[in-house]
């Protein structure tokens, strides 16, 4: 198993409609990041969860809402998206307070029709 | 507020020769961590090394190394003898909370490397 799973890996979705995108660590980290890497833009911090709390938010709309049920799981949930919420969205985990990298998933390619 | 920059868009080398890819940064902090990823097309961005302001030694991970000059706010990675699956994204990056959230990281706008036979 690869350190960070994220899935699905491509997703096209109307705009009324709900879905979420899951990522998942094996590398006992204790905390996951949400980022969001759109077209000619550098890479966006969305959220940032440490031992499961929630400790920074973006200012990101709450049409994306986290959700971080234990250390190895993370989870953004989607609804009434708009066509420039059409990205490429990475998940990230590290381990807190540690010298050492954070590890990436390979994303979730999001269109939004 | 801190701040990366990679001002080459785009970058060309042939390979088995080295690279160099620029980036430098602005913060007011005494402690930070400057790191590289890669990005291929797949989309996964791989770690590929990582200096800490207090170190006295550039950082070496086989073929890359990062040229740190901190007087000059400068952390430009080389990579050695390039091959054809070094052709890539390159992102320069800086950890926001140093020796906390090691994943809350600013980025640059990235570097395309082409890697030619």
């Amino acid at each position: 198993e690869t350190g960070v799973t994220q899935t699905p890996r491509h997703l096209v979705m109307g705009m009324t409609n709900k879905k979420s995108l899951k990522c998942e660590q094996h590398l006992g980290h204790n905390a996951m990041y949400w980022y969001k890497q759109s077209a000619k833009k550098p890479l966006e911090l969305m959220f940032v969860y440490s031992l499961e709390e929630r400790v920074e938010n973006n200012s990101v709309p709450s049409r994306f809402s986290p959700e971080c049920p234990n250390s190895s799981h993370l989870f953004l949930h989607l609804h009434t998206l708009q066509p420039e919420d059409s990205a490429l969205y990475l998940c990230a985990s590290s381990q807190q307070g540690a010298w050492t990298e954070a590890f990436f998933g390979q994303g979730t390619r999001l269109t939004v029709v | 507020a801190q701040k990366i920059t990679q001002t080459q868009p785009g970058m060309f080398v042939q390979e088995k020769e080295a690279v160099t890819l620029d980036c430098t940064y602005d913060t007011s902090d005494q402690s930070y961590g400057l790191f590289w990823y890669k990005q291929p097309s797949s989309g996964e961005m791989i770690f590929l090394i990582y200096q800490g302001s207090y170190d006295e030694q550039n950082a070496t991970e086989g073929r890359y190394s990062l040229n740190f000059q901190k007087a000059r706010k400068s952390a430009n990675l080389v990579i050695s003898a390039s091959q054809l699956g070094d052709s890539a994204m390159y992102f320069c990056a800086m950890s926001r909370d140093y020796g906390g959230s090691q994943g809350n990281l600013i980025f640059g706008k990235g570097t395309k490397l082409s890697v030619k036979p």
